[in-house]
């Protein structure tokens, strides 16, 4: 049982480049979740997925794309970086309504914007 | 907004000693999480307390609500240096699908 596991670990981008952040979870969790972390901050909610086939915007969507065509996958789009997403990137996911329920976090992706 | 903020901001102390650290929230709630962050990792999940929960104990972890307040506080007893850590709080909120993250309690213990 690997939980939640995030696919790369560590990435370097041009400004203009496009990436795609793969999150995975064997937990079979209904609820998915994309936050980013810029330091010495918390967590800002990116998107999130509350089951397969459906995405919603979190309190910083723009710039970033989501998809979740397989349960336990919840892909991140990156379609042209920018510096201004140089941050950690955290995947999360829960059986039921996070708010209720406990979240498991991936170790994370740290992107890099040049 | 709909995150907790967590106070202090950074908090050192040595082994052995007691941590507290708060978390106040500004509309009602259903329950509310506590979460630590190991340098580097993501978070992990400690304990939940529901509106109508006063207190609750998990190990050496102590944590209180007091609605009324809006505030809640978690209590770590008898510190270890591996509870070096940043500790979040996540009120949840009625109507809301996801949690909020405020900035965070950054624990050092001296060892």
């Amino acid at each position: 049982n690997a939980g939640v596991t995030q696919t790369p670990k560590f990435r370097v981008l041009k400004t203009g480049q496009s990436m795609t952040l793969l999150c995975a979870q064997d937990m079979n969790h209904e609820y998915m979740y994309w936050y980013r972390q810029d330091p010495g901050m918390g967590l800002r909610l990116i998107h999130y997925s509350v089951g397969e086939g459906t995405t919603a915007k979190g309190e910083v969507p723009d710039g970033y794309n989501v998809s979740r065509l397989k349960k336990q996958n919840f892909l991140l789009g990156l379609e042209s970086a920018a510096p201004s997403q140089t941050s950690v990137y955290f995947c999360a996911s829960s059986y039921g309504l996070a708010a209720q329920e406990t979240q498991y976090f991936g170790p994370g992706t740290r992107l890099l914007v040049l | 907004s709909q995150q907790g903020e967590e106070d202090p901001q950074a908090l050192s102390i040595q082994e052995g000693e007691n941590a507290t650290m708060n978390c106040s929230y500004k509309t009602s709630i259903n329950n509310l999480q506590w979460y630590r962050q190991n340098s580097g990792r993501g978070l992990v999940h400690l304990i939940l307390i529901r509106s109508n929960e006063r207190e609750k104990h998990s190990g050496r972890l102590r944590v209180t609500l007091d609605t009324s307040k809006k505030s809640s506080s978690l209590l770590i007893t008898a510190s270890r240096a591996a509870d070096t850590a940043s500790y979040f709080c996540a009120p949840y909120h009625t109507g809301r699908r996801a949690l909020t993250f405020g900035s965070g309690t950054r624990l050092q213990v001296q060892p």
